[in-house]
């Protein structure tokens, strides 16, 4: 089972913050991977797909990097909006998410 | 616009089989995508179960293989799932979601539906 790893499991931040998440693959899954955000009792929502690539619809302020067995999300400018939690996901071999990062107001 | 929606009993007892329905709209179940479920344990993150292809192939998460079927009802664009013999540890949000390619990111999701496992 490949098992992913995301850290920090909280951030406190301010909003015009920018906010860096940290994903880490127990295994190389090349660029296999997904980034998502999910608000409060809604389902997640796609952020990024392939490590890097954005999902039509997403503010430019998100942005994803890494290959083979590291990966992070970056939110440029942090806005209201973007006080949720976010999830990693890898799809190289079947499917893993990881555990979330809450990212909340400082 | 692509929607899904999750249907089903919200109670279920323990050793009992749990099904639920995923309703779609604005995407045909017989085009090239995949399929799945997902779920997640209140206050918990998610947890991928299975999907399935428009041919009917599937692929289920090892860990829960032995008690999930995962079907396609092309006469009403919808999908099912059905988890065997649960206990409280299947008590989860389930989410119904639209996978684009084989094994890949979920593009679109259900609002979920809240499963209770209890007597």
């Amino acid at each position: 089972d490949i098992q992913m790893t995301q850290s920090p499991s909280t951030l406190s931040a301010s909003v015009g913050d920018r906010v860096t998440i940290t994903c880490r693959a127990s295994q190389s899954i090349s660029s296999w991977l997904a980034w998502y955000q999910q608000q409060p009792g809604k389902a997640p929502k796609l952020l990024i797909y392939q490590a890097s690539s954005l999902q039509s619809g997403v503010p430019s302020r998100f942005s994803g990097s890494g290959s083979g067995t590291e990966f992070t999300l970056t939110i440029s400018s942090l806005q209201p909006d973007d006080f949720a939690t976010y999830y990693c996901q890898q799809y190289n071999t079947y499917s893993t998410f990881g555990g979330g990062t809450k990212v909340e107001i400082k | 616009q692509v929607q899904l929606q999750e249907s089903g009993p919200g109670l279920v007892k323990p050793s009992e089989t749990l099904s639920l329905m995923c309703a779609v709209s604005g995407s045909a179940i017989s085009s090239a995508f995949y399929w799945g479920w997902i779920r997640q344990p209140p206050g918990k993150g998610l947890e991928w179960i299975g999907s399935i292809y428009h041919s009917g192939s599937t692929y289920y998460n090892p860990s829960l293989e032995s008690r999930i079927t995962v079907s396609l009802d092309m006469s009403k664009n919808q999908f099912s799932l059905r988890l065997s013999s649960v206990t409280a540890a299947d008590t989860a949000v389930y989410y119904c979601a639209r996978q684009v390619g084989d094994g890949a990111q979920f593009d679109y999701w259900g609002q979920g539906a809240l499963v209770t496992v209890s007597s």
